[in-house]
């Protein structure tokens, strides 16, 4: 079982819908990492949370540290988003060396 | 820098050879980290340097692969007697690591990766 799971591996979507990306967890962590990776582009770091809820635009990142799950939601989804989204945690205070899932292939049609 | 750089973005190779990747950090960074991404999965860690030393490199497959950082800056990925398993993403990273889980300074920014395939 890997550490890092997501679900769905893949989901495709009309534009405008509200997405969740889920993130399920099996160590104990110092943070999570929401990342997103277009086609052949580099990895951009959208989010790093330890606890509660951040918000950037359209995306919400919550994390629940009990129940070690975590969702990415986007708001009012447009095809620009369509990309990977990746989870990754990180298990040591010290460092971001981190453990990441195999992504979530979005796809959203206009 | 900018960003993070890393060159080349693309490495064909033919089994057996030497090949180097350069990763060059934001400036200021002291946290450098490589991961490496094959076809389809996440990144995996490879090493991990603060500063000039390798803090952690667990994650180096095997003595075949190595990397250095002699100034705290530059960082070098190499790989001896390269090996078709070898092909993959070569990603860099580097972050400013300060104290704090949450410290936003502690954000990852990724380099565009360098493409090894090894033929």
């Amino acid at each position: 079982k890997n550490e890092v799971e997501q679900s769905p591996q893949n989901l495709t979507a009309q534009e405008g819908e509200f997405i969740t990306i889920n993130c399920s967890y099996s160590v104990g962590i110092s943070a999570l990492h929401w990342l997103q990776q277009h086609p052949g582009g580099g990895i951009v770091s959208l989010f790093m949370l330890s606890s509660g809820k951040k918000k950037h635009g359209r995306l919400i990142a919550t994390i629940n540290i009990q129940e070690k799950h975590s969702s990415l939601h986007i708001t009012a989804s447009h095809p620009r988003d369509s990309a990977v989204y990746i989870c990754a945690v990180g298990t040591n205070f010290g460092n971001e060396k981190l453990t990441f899932g195999t992504g979530t292939r979005l796809t959203i049609i206009p | 820098g900018a960003g993070v750089s890393q060159t080349p973005s693309n490495k064909v190779t033919e089994k057996g050879k030497y090949v180097e990747l350069r990763c060059d950090p934001i400036s200021g960074h002291t946290a450098l980290y490589w991961y490496r991404q094959s076809l389809g999965q996440g990144p995996e860690f490879l090493i991990y340097f603060q500063g000039t030393g390798a803090a952690d490199d667990s994650g180096l497959p095997n003595d075949r692969f190595f990397a250095v950082r002699p100034e705290g800056s530059v960082s070098t990925l190499k790989i001896q007697r390269t090996e078709r398993g070898d092909s993959a993403v070569y990603l860099c990273a580097s972050s400013l690591r300060v104290k704090g889980a949450d410290s936003g300074a502690n954000v990852l920014t990724f380099g565009a990766g360098s493409r090894l395939t090894v033929l």
